[in-house]
């Protein structure tokens, strides 16, 4: 069984700050899907990473892919009390397991004023 | 477009009952997922379904039971529930099975909230 260590699980951080989070794993995988999930809401994907050392920005959230593609980091700049919600990391595999993906365990973020 | 549409959004049962979780998608996706979700464990997949008429088994399939009625709708079966499938359930759909596709962003419903006594 794949397995993806999030870290930290939690943080509560101020308006302004910057943070990062991990995603990684003993398992290589073909991409690398970053998801956020808001309270009572499924998870709604951000970014796909393909590429091993890809970098992506979507606004102030920076991703990144590891060379060996079995790690990522998302890194948010500024954080806003929007941010606040739960980013969960997600790989596949693509080893003809289609498009089956491994959850990582998740990071609880929130961002107070 | 509803997207993924769930029903119930909320259920509590008693040990021993049974009950089924209803999911529909209107994007004409290929593919769909079940999954449930539960603290500091991120979502592991219960089954998924390649095309109607095909369903395999995901990482925790054991107490569940599926079926792909059509295109659109993936049902999840609890025969005799049980306290340890107290979760939120989760369903998923994306548009091709196949890696290759390029294409790989899963779009998931509200969930169901299952709690069992």
């Amino acid at each position: 069984t794949q397995l993806l260590e999030q870290s930290p699980q939690f943080l509560s951080i101020q308006e302004g700050e910057n943070l990062t989070v991990y995603c990684n794993s003993s398992s290589v995988f073909s991409s690398l899907q970053w998801y956020r999930q808001e309270p009572g809401e499924g998870p709604v994907l951000l970014v796909t990473v393909v590429t091993g050392g890809e970098v992506k920005k979507l606004k102030r959230l920076t991703f990144q892919f590891g060379d060996a593609r079995k790690d990522s980091s998302l890194h948010i700049t500024a954080a806003q009390p929007g941010d606040t919600g739960l980013y969960l990391c997600a790989g596949e595999s693509g080893a003809g397991g289609g498009n089956k993906l491994t959850f990582g365990t998740g990071t609880q973020l929130k961002v107070e004023l | 477009n509803a997207g993924v549409t769930q029903t119930p959004k909320f259920q509590v049962l008693k040990t021993g009952q049974s009950m089924t979780l209803q999911c529909a998608q209107d994007m004409n996706h290929n593919s769909m997922y079940w999954y449930r979700q539960d603290p500091g464990m991120g979502l592991r997949l219960i089954y998924y379904s390649a095309s109607e008429g095909t369903t395999d088994k995901g990482e925790v399939p054991n107490g569940y039971n599926v079926s792909r009625l059509n295109k659109r709708e993936f049902s999840l079966r609890l025969e005799s529930a049980a306290p340890s499938q107290t979760s939120v359930y989760f369903c998923a759909s994306s548009n091709d099975l196949l890696w290759a596709s390029g294409s790989y962003e899963q779009f998931f419903g509200p969930g169901t909230r299952l709690t069992v006594l």
